[in-house]
């Protein structure tokens, strides 16, 4: 069954560090793609970055970049250079390929991110 | 691209009435979905649909809620018989078909059970 974790519920990071939140999931699918929203406090759902299944390289996207590991079923979100604005939560998410009949997309529970001044 | 918008954004409601809420997903997306939150939760997948059809529905979502989209267009997610648990934030996001088609979100609409 689809399952995305993620373990830390909250992350402090210095403005101008570099963070990585962490992010795991579980599937039976061979083809399935990964995203990484941010929620801040106003509430809305930013998407921030994409990474298939079958891509060979980490996703960028400015600032944030995929750490993939496919054998570890691991996709971390890093942030570089963080910014004031970047505190919020974010969440990992996983749409399957339909292999397992379903594409609906699963959320993890989120991380908390802090950036202190 | 207005974006994803969803009406009303707040909705306070007795225990036992109805409600409904209504989501217009950007306009070439063919696909439509709703989530719940609550707080401190990531969005919890209610169902979905491509163009009219609604493909799939949560087993979590109880008899008591339903969607529709007529017309491949926007769509609306009724509850009935609200109760004090339906309390959260419903959330509709729109995309176009595809495995690296992102999830454009709706501000949601907060509902509250008195």
């Amino acid at each position: 069954a689809q399952k995305i974790t993620q373990t830390q519920p909250g992350m402090f990071v210095q403005e101008k560090e570099a963070v990585t939140l962490d992010c795991t999931y579980d599937t039976s699918d061979q083809s399935y793609g990964l995203f990484w929203y941010k929620q801040p406090s106003s509430g809305e759902m930013i998407f921030l970055i994409y990474q298939g299944s079958y891509d060979e390289q980490n996703a960028t996207e400015g600032r944030y970049s995929l750490n993939f590991q496919k054998a570890r079923k691991s996709a971390n979100l890093v942030i570089s250079a963080s910014q004031l604005g970047d505190s919020a939560m974010y969440f990992c998410a996983m749409r399957e390929g339909g292999g397992s009949g379903t594409y609906k997309y699963i959320f993890g529970t989120g991380t908390r991110l802090k950036v202190l001044a | 691209d207005t974006g994803v918008s969803q009406n009303p954004r707040h909705k306070i409601t007795k225990r036992g009435q109805n409600v409904t809420f209504r989501c217009d997903p950007i306009s070439e997306h063919n696909r439509l979905y709703w989530y719940r939150q609550t707080l401190g939760q990531g969005p919890e997948f209610l169902t979905y649909f491509q163009n009219e059809a609604q493909l799939e529905k949560s087993r979590l979502l109880s008899d008591r809620f339903s969607a529709e989209r007529p017309k491949g267009s926007f769509s609306t997610l009724e509850i009935q018989r609200t109760e004090q648990g339906d309390s959260a934030m419903y959330l509709c996001a729109s995309s176009l078909q595809g495995m690296n088609q992102p999830q454009h979100f709706g501000d949601g609409t907060r509902l509250s059970i008195l």
